[in-house]
């Protein structure tokens, strides 16, 4: 059964340094999303993306993150300077469609922790 | 302000035991969904509703749109089945490309 899957599982690093967490949705699947969930907290939205561009991003999605669908295949979310807050876990999904009635399939997650 | 309220909080059961998890919400939806949360962190979908009921194996969830509240219950509940599980909805305001509100779980442990 096709799945989305991310790399690296876990990612440490410096306060200051960018990360790029990676994804690669499901191959017939045209919209992308990424969320976060900080430890303890409830799952928040990020960003959206369908044909190359943002279609929706949430107050969390400031000039620091960025996202890119390089290659056909992959699915990446950049932030530039990592704070210590942006210690969470990463999740990308991906849909076939758009809109309310399109079931997002969920990745396993990035654990992204910032000394 | 909390858009999905999710209750219980932490739930712990008897193996065998019927359980219902419940999920209220304050804004209009398009879509309902309930989702598993393993304990490694892993997100699976399980249902996604607009209306009435949906069943897979032991697992029920059901929906009232009037009432804005959905349930979702584990018949012959099962250790396997100690899980977070997440009510996440697609509120009708926001844009087209099917981001999700989430609640903030229910743990549920189930005790063989």
């Amino acid at each position: 059964e096709p799945e989305v899957t991310q790399t690296p599982s876990h990612q440490v690093t410096q306060m200051g340094q960018e990360v790029i967490l990676r994804c690669v949705p499901i191959s017939n699947h045209l919209y992308f999303y990424w969320y976060r969930q900080i430890l303890g907290q409830k799952v928040e939205f990020l960003v959206s993306f369908y044909n190359n561009e943002i279609s929706e991003k949430s107050e969390i999605f400031d000039d620091q993150f960025s996202v890119e669908r390089p290659d056909g295949s992959n699915f990446t979310l950049k932030i530039r300077s990592t704070k210590l807050e942006d210690s969470a876990m990463y999740f990308c999904a991906s849909s076939e469609g758009a809109g309310a009635l399109r079931e997002q399939f969920f990745g396993p997650g990035t654990r992204l922790t910032v000394l | 302000k909390n858009e999905v309220e999710q209750s219980p909080q932490n739930l712990t059961a008897q193996e065998g035991e019927f359980i219902t998890i419940n999920c209220s919400y304050s804004v209009g939806i398009s879509a309902l969904h309930w989702l598993q949360q393993h304990p490694g962190g892993g997100i699976v979908s399980l249902f996604m509703l607009s209306s009435g009921k949906k069943k897979h194996g032991r697992l029920i969830a059901t929906i009232n749109i009037q009432e804005k509240h959905s349930s979702l219950h584990i018949t012959a509940s099962h250790p396997r089945d100690s899980a977070v599980y997440i009510c996440a909805v697609r509120s009708i305001y926001g844009g087209s490309q099917g981001n999700l509100i989430f609640g903030k779980g229910t743990k549920l442990s189930v005790k063989p």
